[in-house]
């Protein structure tokens, strides 16, 4: 089946540093690429849309300035997080929609859980 | 607004039990209707999924009932076992160009 492989699985910044987080898909090509945010014990959030060749598409109160999305390929978009500050630790999952999927293709990548200090 | 309402919260049974999440929607543009499953520190998976045409399927130990005039849809775990204890989250889609939307999850616990 459709494999989505995101990484890093979890990473610990300092405060005003930034960090990329890579969500590929393995065995397919994905033209559509979601990025959510999940607190704890919470359901998983939209953040953006990001189609491959074109910009993202962010969810009202997302900051694409802060979240810069790059889906720059079929197989890979990157998550971005810029001068992170410990509000933005999370857990943030990519999913990849396969072209051919009979489940509307919608698959998760692992997440990766980041934490600002 | 949430477009998807899921309950109960957190739902605690017996092995052997069958747990029952049920899950409701105003928007009459969705048609389709999956159900994940997350252990803590993971992504979401795919449990099974629906489409409107049919009020009722099964996958192994998961059944998803649907009532599209009712405008509900829950799911149904046979035979629970501890290793199901879990977040399971609802979610619809309107079409493939959307996102999911989903639920607020339901913790389950599956006691010995």
């Amino acid at each position: 089946g459709a494999v989505v492989s995101q990484h890093p699985s979890w990473v610990i910044c300092k405060s005003g540093t930034s960090v990329k987080i890579e969500c590929r898909s393995l065995d397919f090509q994905a033209t559509t690429m979601f990025w959510y945010r999940q607190f704890p014990k919470q359901s998983l959030m939209l953040m953006a849309t990001s189609n491959e060749g074109s910009k993202a598409t962010y969810e009202q109160g997302v900051e694409k300035d802060k979240f810069l999305i790059n889906h720059a390929s079929l197989t890979l978009s990157t998550l971005t997080v810029t001068s992170a500050h410990p509000e933005d630790s999370s857990f943030y999952i990519c999913s990849a929609r396969d072209r051919t999927g009979d489940n509307y293709g919608y698959t998760f990548g692992s997440g990766t859980r980041l934490t600002v200090v | 607004q949430q477009q998807v309402k899921q309950s109960p919260q957190s739902l605690i049974v017996q092995k052997g039990g069958i747990p029952i999440i049920n899950c409701a929607y105003e928007n009459t543009a969705f048609d389709y209707f999956p159900w994940y499953q997350q252990f803590p520190g993971k992504g979401p998976a795919l449990l099974i999924a629906i489409r409107p045409d049919v009020s009722e399927k099964k996958e192994g130990r998961f059944t998803i009932s649907f009532n599209k005039s009712a405008k509900q849809f829950s799911l149904h775990i046979m035979d629970s076992q501890p290793g199901d204890s879990a977040t399971y989250f609802c979610a619809a889609s309107a079409s493939r160009n959307t996102p999911l939307v989903f639920g607020k999850g339901t913790r389950l616990s599956v006691i010995a």
